[in-house]
């Protein structure tokens, strides 16, 4: 079965710091994958996905960047953090384009 | 516009009651859709995928009405379980792009 790990669950940062956010996909290959960013009570808000190693479509300009240096591996980062990037962060995969999306359990990002 | 539309609540129910959640999409092309619930802090979960002829999973039924570009989540006998936020995707047919409506809230009380 396919699973999907994220960390760290939780993460307290200073603004201006860097950040790195991991995920990886196991039990499947050439998964799409998403990040995607929650702020308190809001919905859903669509980052970057990835279609497959080294392709990153960027939705929403910020000082966020993605990565994915494996098929099964999806980056999150950011060089200099701004309280604003504050939030929860979510990694997800689907098979192909139009199908059901499953989640990582997510990091709830606290820049202070 | 945005591409999902959703009523964001919150419904307040009793148990037992029924209710109902509709969400509105943009993207004609969009072939299939699906429901997500979310609970307070947690990541979204599939609750039900929503195709051309509806399905009813137990107490929930999920329906596509294409004309009017809507898909509802209808929820009998609610209990205070189902208390939580659910969210309608639509994704785009021919796109990467998995865009979430911004969620509904219900709470069940006693």
């Amino acid at each position: 079965s396919q699973t999907i790990h994220q960390w760290p669950a939780t993460l307290v940062q200073p603004v201006g710091s860097p950040l790195s956010l991991e995920c990886t996909v196991e039990g499947t290959s050439n998964p799409n994958l998403y990040w995607y960013r929650q702020a308190a009570g809001r919905g859903l808000q669509l980052l970057f996905y990835s279609v497959g190693i080294g392709q990153i479509s960027s939705e929403v300009p910020q000082n966020l960047s993605a990565s994915r240096p494996q098929d099964r591996q999806f980056i999150l980062s950011s060089k200099k953090l701004l309280l604003s990037d504050s939030g929860f962060y979510l990694c997800a995969w689907n098979y192909r384009a139009g199908t059901e999306a499953f989640f990582g359990q997510g990091t709830r990002l606290t820049v202070v | 516009r945005k591409e999902v539309e959703q009523d964001p609540g919150p419904f307040n129910v009793p148990e037992g009651a029924t209710v109902a959640f509709n969400c509105t999409y943009s993207n004609s092309a969009s072939q299939s859709f699906f429901w997500y619930r979310q609970d307070c802090r947690k990541e979204p979960k599939l609750l039900m995928s929503v195709y051309s002829s509806g399905n009813e999973d137990g107490r929930f039924t999920a329906q596509l009405n294409r004309a009017s570009q809507y898909i509802s989540l209808l929820i009998r006998d609610s209990k205070l379980s189902d208390s939580a936020t659910y969210l309608c995707v639509a994704p785009r047919t021919g796109g990467f792009k998995t865009i979430f409506g911004a969620g509904t809230r219900l709470f069940v009380k006693a």
